[in-house]
């Protein structure tokens, strides 16, 4: 199946700086990649996705990046604000499936201090 | 309803005890699916039907697991003589359709705790 690995495991920042989160994935065929948001005691939410088409991706403050020749894409978050702290995850689909299952990267812990 | 509903929320069973665990996907959601994500963990994939069907369900660590789905909208996932190693959140997540492609939508999980 697919291997995504996730960078960096925590990530420390102030209030208004930026974050930034890299994944990598193994299977060049790959044509989605999601991220999600998951705040304690919460299921993950789905914050932005990025399908292998376009290069990047954004939405308000946060954005995504994709690079399928190293096969690696990233979150980044300006402006960061102490309620985006939580663990982010990055996800890319199972080889060659059509049903959509996922597999996750291990999560990064980002904490915004105010 | 508004979003994938999961109870118990908390779930406290002794080593042996069988435990099932419910999901309400979103309605008319087509896709569902069964993570489960130990502690400082990624989900990681259980099983996944599409309406009544279970199309796949390669993920499931024994036969202790069971899941079902009856009618094609709610879904219980069964554990048999429970391990501690069974410990973990179990996430229920829901899809308007199927294939690649289509964020899901996340219940807030079960907390099993074997003891």
């Amino acid at each position: 199946g697919e291997n995504v690995e996730q960078h960096p495991s925590t990530l420390s920042v102030q209030e208004g700086d930026s974050a930034v989160i890299k994944c990598t994935y193994s299977d060049s065929a790959s044509n989605y990649f999601p991220w999600y948001k998951q705040e304690l005691g919460k299921g993950p939410q789905l914050i932005i996705d990025i399908r292998s088409n376009v290069g990047e991706k954004k939405d308000q403050r946060i954005a995504v990046t994709l690079n399928k020749t190293a096969k690696h894409f990233s979150l980044h978050i300006t402006e960061t604000q102490p309620e985006d702290s939580a663990v982010y995850f990055c996800a890319a689909p199972d080889r060659g499936s059509t049903l959509g299952r996922l597999y996750f990267g291990r999560g990064t812990q980002l904490t915004v201090w105010p | 309803g508004a979003g994938v509903s999961q109870s118990p929320r908390y779930k406290v069973a002794k080593r042996g005890q069988d435990v099932a665990l419910r999901c309400d996907p979103i309605s008319g959601h087509v896709s569902l699916f069964w993570y489960q994500q130990a502690l400082g963990q990624g989900p990681e994939f259980l099983t996944y039907f599409q309406n009544e069907a279970q199309l796949d369900k390669s993920g499931l660590p024994s036969d202790r697991f069971f899941a079902e789905r009856p009618e094609g909208s709610v879904s219980t996932l069964k554990i048999q003589r429970t391990q501690q190693e069974d410990s973990a959140v179990y996430l229920c997540a829901s899809s308007l359709t199927t294939g690649q492609g289509y964020g899901y939508t996340f219940g807030s999980g079960t907390r099993l705790t074997v003891v």
